[in-house]
């Protein structure tokens, strides 16, 4: 089961530079997520997809655009990299049974560096 | 923003050890849930507690939900080294459907 599959996996890019991270998954799942893991700051949401056609900006959308490209994928792509974008970056989806109680699948993350 | 407040932030302690973490929120959460993350890869869900006062186990793993369902904890018995890594709790409001996560505790068991 490959389940939530990101690429790159590794990325250095530098000041103004631009690249797409690509997240898929093979769950059949109708909401995908970006988040961000900083350290000591734990996963901040940049994007989601609630259903294939629909995004909504999350916490820290600035600097960042989404495309929901059809119901497995969902990429996300910074413009014009900042150094303040270096992060390890996380793809998720889910299918909750209920709103209150869905398990996030995570992909294994893309490391990123923006000099 | 809602705050998930977790701590301790870091816990090195020995093989056979007992541990406790807590996460704590002035919010009330119509569910709470932790992740465990190990080095190089995304989270995995643990468990989901949903009612106030709800206590779950998993092997050595016991979490606890508040009766004002605002904090949660997560002890672990006898610890081991393969209980190594980042414990993440994260919880839903009743009027947001997304997830408020905490800051994680980093957790190293030494053998």
């Amino acid at each position: 089961n490959a389940g939530v599959t990101q690429t790159p996996k590794f990325q250095v890019l530098k000041t103004g530079q631009s690249m797409t991270l690509q997240c898929a998954q093979d769950m059949n799942h109708n909401s995908m997520y970006w988040y961000r893991q900083d350290p000591g700051m734990g996963l901040r949401l940049i994007y989601y997809s609630a259903s294939e056609g629909t995004t909504d900006k999350g916490e820290v959308p600035n600097g960042y655009n989404v495309s929901r490209l059809n119901k497995r994928e969902f990429s996300l792509r910074l413009e014009s990299a900042a150094p303040s974008q270096t992060s390890v970056y996380f793809c998720a989806s889910s299918e909750p049974r209920t709103a209150n109680t869905g398990e996030l699948f995570f992909g294994e993350g893309s490391r990123l560096t923006v000099l | 923003t809602q705050l998930l407040e977790q701590s301790p932030q870091f816990l090195s302690i020995q093989e056979g050890e007992n541990l406790t973490v807590y996460c704590n929120s002035s919010s009330v959460f119509s569910s709470l849930q932790w992740y465990r993350q190990e080095p190089g890869e995304g989270p995995v869900l643990l468990v989901t507690v949903v009612t106030g006062g709800e206590v779950k186990k998993l092997k050595r793993l016991t979490f606890q939900f508040g009766d004002a369902r605002k904090d949660s904890s997560l002890h672990i018995t006898a610890a081991q080294p393969g209980d190594t890594g980042l414990y993440l709790c994260a919880g839903r409001e009743d009027s947001n459907y997304q997830l408020i996560w905490g800051a994680g505790t980093k957790l190293i068991i030494k053998p």
